[in-house]
């Protein structure tokens, strides 16, 4: 079965710094999907980015990158220019395609605190 | 841009009830999901749906819940004798073929007492 760790229950930052969140997966196949999802204290899951495994390039979305290292299994988030707005839990997610229907399976999660 | 609703935000019922939580889709989704969040813990898949059908469960999917999509657009998660334990966010999600990625309702908070 996948499983995916997150190792820190908790991390902060000041406002402008970067900060990574760390996230690791244990899977067989090779194809497959990886997300990070933000969870504001409103409880809604917010996509932030996503990956597929078989490309290569680190996705980014703004001030949002990741750096996938897939024979390490890892896949981290890191948040450059942090802003008060990004105070939020954050899920890593793993998700199997291919002939399967699709399912997340999620890690513990990591609180971010940002700082002013 | 198109949002999954769900309804209702919160919920109370008292053990041993029947609930119904309910979903709207994104018209052009295909695959249907239920997923779990008990308060600090992580989200936990509950069941996926495609093509009128359950596609896969897991474990916590048990014989009291149940899932449906009666008219083509709401997507239901029924639980039929709620226990303490069902208290949790419950979130519906939807994706669409190909690499679409998820978009999640905004949840149920369902509290079991």
């Amino acid at each position: 079965a996948q499983t995916v760790t997150q190792s820190q229950p908790e991390m902060s930052v000041q406002e402008a710094e970067t900060v990574t969140l760390s996230c690791t997966y244990d899977t067989s196949e090779s194809d497959y999907y990886l997300f990070w999802y933000k969870q504001p204290p409103s409880r809604q899951m917010i996509l932030v980015i996503r990956q597929e495994a078989y490309k290569q390039q680190n996705a980014t979305e703004n001030r949002f990158s990741v750096n996938f290292q897939k024979a390490a299994k890892s896949f981290s988030l890191k948040i450059s220019d942090s802003q008060l707005g990004d105070a939020a839990m954050y899920f890593c997610a793993y998700d199997v395609r291919g002939t399967s229907y699709g399912k997340l399976t999620f890690g513990q999660g990591t609180i971010l605190t940002v700082h002013p | 841009e198109p949002e999954v609703t769900q309804t209702p935000s919160h919920q109370v019922t008292q053990m041993g009830q029947e609930v119904i939580l309910r979903c709207v889709p994104i018209s052009n989704h295909l695959y249907f999901y239920w997923y779990r969040q008990i308060l600090g813990q992580k989200v936990e898949f509950l069941v996926s749906f495609y093509n009128n059908e359950i596609s896969e469960k897991s474990e916590i999917f048990d014989d009291q819940f149940s899932v449906e999509r009666p008219d083509g657009s709401n997507f239901t998660l029924k639980i039929r004798s709620t226990k303490l334990e069902d208290s949790a966010m419950y979130f519906c999600a939807g994706r669409r073929a190909g690499l679409g990625g998820y978009t999640f309702g905004s949840g149920t908070r369902l509290t079991v007492v």
